[in-house]
This record gives structure tokens, C-alpha cells and sequence, in this order.
């Protein structure tokens, strides 16, 4: 049983399009996190959620946390070939574990 | 910030060889270290956690025997493929994190394994 469902699995998508990626689950989440993870290297922290409602920015991404910290999603504006990567969320689990989803492979065409 | 250094990068070997896999946290020290599995277009599968000092926490369906794992100072820990198989052909990365458990894991490059 997977304890994050992130959707899609994945997108193709032209350059100037927006997207959004879904990461839900039927557990509550201290926190929540958005990776990326370019082929052959380790995921890179994109961000942390924390508190219910919230939504942070950077640049071009927004995350948001759903009110009942059991859900996040991650929306692109005007995706750009160089957002191409597997966006993965992952949530703390047990208190020190941190769990992913399956992943959102991004291909963005120019 | 914080840095985490795994060796190799790359490894191919014959199948039945054991092959060890060091995470190191450059600049900060890791009571924790976590290590992965990613086979090709899949997530990352937490294998097990390593506290400093003490025996490794192993998730479900991972066979402690077959995957040694010490952590022996809090800046290292190894990871060793014994008896490797062409089924463990895969991504290994590890993750540490430090004293503060509110700061995010730092996340090693990963080391491809493959067995021929």
C-alpha cells in the first residue's frame, strides 16, 4: 500500500504550459516535501510544508498543504524545458522516517 | 550547506562479489542515516535506518544479511551488497540527517550498481 499516491506518473507537456502535480494520502503529515531528482544524482529539497493552508513559492513553482496536512500540490507556470526532472513528494513518517511517493516524471517540450 | 559525500559513484562487478558503498556527511554530524533503493523510472524504497552506534532498522522485505549496514562514527556509514545478484542491480542512494530532527535529511548523489 502506498502511503503517498502522487499524480500524474507522467506528463508531457509543451514549453509555456502550467501543470500541476497531485500528492495525496489518507494520513496526516508533520510535514511534507517536494524533491527533484535529475537522472544518476540524489533528489534535491525543492521545498518543505509544515502548516495546514499553506502555500509557499519559489519562482515559477507554488506548494501548497491541504488544511488537514494529508494532502500537497505542486503547480509550474509556464513550464520551461528546464524544469524536466522526477518531482517526488515525500512525507515524515513514524517520527523520523520519510517516505515518497512514486514520482512525477516531467518532460516539458520547447 | 550541508553536503553528503557517497562512494562510488558507479560500480560494476561479477555476479557473487560483495561490493560496500561509504555515505559520508562532510560538514555536519548524522545521527541518522538513511539508505535507498530506485530501480529505473521508480521511487526512491527506504531500506533501512542507521543510528550511530547502534544496529540498523530494516524495513520489510529487506534481508539484513544480505544488506550489511554500519554506521560507525557520525560521519560515516557503509552500506555493503553481499554476494551481489544481478537483481540487486539498482540506484542506492543514502540520505543523513544531523542532531536537529526539525532540519531536512541531506541526500548522498547515489552509487549505480550494477551486477553483470
Amino acid at each position: 500500500t502506498q502511503l503517498l499516491e502522487q499524480s500524474p506518473q507522467f506528463l508531457s507537456i509543451q514549453e509555456g504550459e502550467n501543470l500541476t502535480v497531485y500528492c495525496n494520502s489518507s494520513s496526516v503529515f508533520s510535514s511534507l516535501q517536494w524533491y527533484r531528482q535529475e537522472p544518476g544524482e540524489g533528489p534535491v529539497l525543492l521545498v518543505t510544508v509544515v502548516t495546514g493552508g499553506e502555500v509557499k513559492k519559489l519562482k515559477r513553482l507554488t506548494f501548497q498543504f491541504g488544511d488537514a496536512r494529508k494532502d500537497s500540490s505542486l503547480h509550474i507556470t509556464a513550464a520551461q524545458p528546464g524544469d524536466t526532472g522526477l518531482y517526488l513528494c515525500a512525507g515524515e513518517w513514524g517520527g523520523f522516517k520519510t517516505i515518497f511517493g512514486a514520482g512525477t516524471r516531467l518532460f516539458v517540450k520547447a | 550547506g550541508a553536503v553528503v559525500s557517497q562512494h562510488p559513484s558507479w560500480v560494476i562487478c561479477k555476479s557473487g562479489t560483495s561490493v560496500k558503498i561509504e555515505c559520508r556527511s562532510l560538514d555536519f554530524q548524522a545521527t541518522t542515516m538513511f539508505w535507498y533503493r530506485q530501480f529505473p523510472k521508480q521511487s526512491l524504497m527506504l531500506m533501512a535506518t542507521s543510528n550511530e552506534g547502534s544496529k540498523a532498522t530494516y524495513e520489510q522485505g529487506v534481508e539484513k544479511d544480505k544488506f550489511l549496514i554500519n554506521h560507525a562514527s557520525l560521519t560515516l556509514s557503509t552500506l555493503t551488497v553481499t554476494s551481489a545478484h544481478p537483481e540487486d542491480s539498482s540506484f542506492y542512494i543514502c540520505s543523513a540527517r544531523g542532531l536537529d530532527s526539525n532540519q531536512p535529511q541531506h541526500f548522498g548523489d547515489g552509487t549505480r550498481l550494477s551486477i553483470l
